[in-house]
């Protein structure tokens, strides 16, 4: 199975702020990654997906790079509504895996 | 408008069974690649199993058989069938509708997700 490692698990910023985080796979999985935001009681939500496509009606300050083994998340000024957890997910084959999560608190 | 409206979840003691249930409104499960992705209490994400359009089936080794997927064209739902479930089943599970579009993929809608809790 491909593992995920994120870092860092937990990010304390303030809004404003540029946060990155940080996405490494245990083989190459091409760009079949995606970036994903949970909050708490809710569904996770696609952000990001081949690795740096912005899914549609996400806002533009949410970008993504990588391919291969490595891959960041950037969100590139902070707002309230980004406190959550985000989760990376490779699709490059099964089992599908997850990353262990970022939590993304206040300041 | 698409949903997915999972239910069946619930307490159950170890070694007992249960059935989940996706209700889909909004595309044709039968087209789709369909999978249900768990999280346990407090924890992180967990892919679970698949049922590709062509009706084969994949699953984690975490729940290889215990776990069976399926689905009815008929009533256009996915279900789960837990059976020897164990406290460590014990999670929230969540089916999702897998998108492919040209040479990506990624997990585009998501039901709400219900509780299941292994205890006795």
């Amino acid at each position: 199975d491909i593992q995920l490692t994120q870092s860092p698990s937990f990010l304390s910023a303030s809004v404003g702020d540029r946060v990155t985080i940080t996405c490494r796979a245990s083989q190459g999985i091409s760009s079949y990654l995606a970036w994903s935001q949970q909050k708490p009681g809710k569904a996770p939500k696609v952000l990001i997906y081949a690795a740096s496509t912005l899914q549609s009606g996400v806002p533009s300050r949410f970008s993504g790079s990588g391919s291969g083994t490595e891959f960041t998340l950037t969100i590139s000024s902070l707002q309230p509504e980004d406190f959550a957890t985000y989760y990376c997910q490779q699709l490059n084959s099964y089992p599908y895996t997850f990353g262990q999560g970022t939590k993304l608190e206040i300041k | 408008e698409v949903q997915l409206v999972e239910s069946g979840g619930g307490l159950i003691q170890p070694g007992g069974s249960l059935r989940l249930s996706c209700a889909v409104s909004g595309f044709t499960v039968n087209n789709n690649y369909m999978s249900w992705v768990r999280q346990a209490p407090g924890k992180g994400l967990e892919w679970v199993s698949v049922i590709f359009s062509g009706g084969s089936t994949y699953h984690a080794d975490s729940v290889k058989g215990r776990f069976t997927i399926s689905r009815d064209t008929s009533k256009n739902t996915l279900y789960l069938q837990m059976n020897s479930l164990r406290a460590e089943d014990t999670a929230v599970y969540y089916c999702a509708r897998e998108y492919l579009t040209g040479s990506s993929r990624y997990f585009d809608y998501w039901g709400q997700g219900t509780l299941v809790t292994v205890s006795s």
